[in-house]
């Protein structure tokens, strides 16, 4: 069964640095999300993105933060200037067309800043 | 705003014992409820949702708009269903899954 996957698997990096998170979504998918769960608290939503843009964002996703699907297989989430309250676990998701189609997960990467 | 509320962090049965898993949420339109679960070291997967009205893995769970809930039943827990459990609801219109805190099941053997 395709799945979603997410590189790096763990990505430690210093305050005020940029990152960028990888995900490859399930190939026929055609809405891509991410979400963030701080240690102990909820699965947050970040962002969709469909047909090459944004489609929904949440307060959480300022200006730090961007998505990217630069090669039509790739989706990635860059924060610019790492703080933190950054550190959490990042969750891409995709799901196909339909509007009660459910949403796969991948493994998440988790992000610490330190 | 939107909010899902599951009151129980952590929920612990015998195996074999009826489980209910609680969710209640917030939204005056009709909603799109989930429920997701995520088994030690694995990803984050459907177990369920509202218009499907189906039972996975003896799991059901019913919208009741009365009370604003979807809770998440089975009755007789097994070993193997020890897992977090995430209900989520999605707003008319929205992409964006709005996920309740989550329950972790341990069901004893």
């Amino acid at each position: 069964e395709p799945e979603v996957t997410q590189t790096p698997s763990h990505q430690v990096t210093q305050m005020g640095q940029e990152v960028i998170l990888r995900c490859v979504p399930i190939s026929n998918h055609l809405y891509f999300y991410w979400y963030r769960q701080i240690l102990g608290q909820k699965v947050e939503f970040l962002v969709s993105f469909y047909n090459n843009e944004i489609s929904e964002k949440s307060e959480i996703f300022d200006d730090q933060f961007s998505v990217e699907r630069p090669d039509g297989s790739n989706f990635t989430l860059k924060i610019r200037s790492t703080k933190l309250e950054d550190s959490a676990m990042y969750f891409c998701a995709s799901r196909p067309q339909g509007r009660n189609s459910p949403l796969h997960f991948g493994n998440g990467t988790r992000l610490t800043v330190t | 705003a939107q909010r899902v509320t599951q009151p129980e962090k952590l929920l612990s049965v015998f195996k074999g014992a009826p489980v209910e898993l609680k969710c209640n949420y917030s939204y005056s339109g009709s909603p799109e409820l989930f429920w997701y679960v995520q088994y030690s070291r694995q990803r984050l997967q459907l177990l369920l949702r509202h218009i499907s009205r189906e039972s996975i893995k003896g799991f059901t769970a019913d919208l009741n708009k009365g009370e604003t809930s979807f809770h998440l039943k089975k009755p007789f827990a097994q070993e193997e269903d020890s897992a977090m459990y995430y209900c989520a609801l999605r707003i008319q219109g929205a992409q964006k899954l709005v996920f309740g805190q989550g329950t972790r099941l341990t069901i004893n053997p």
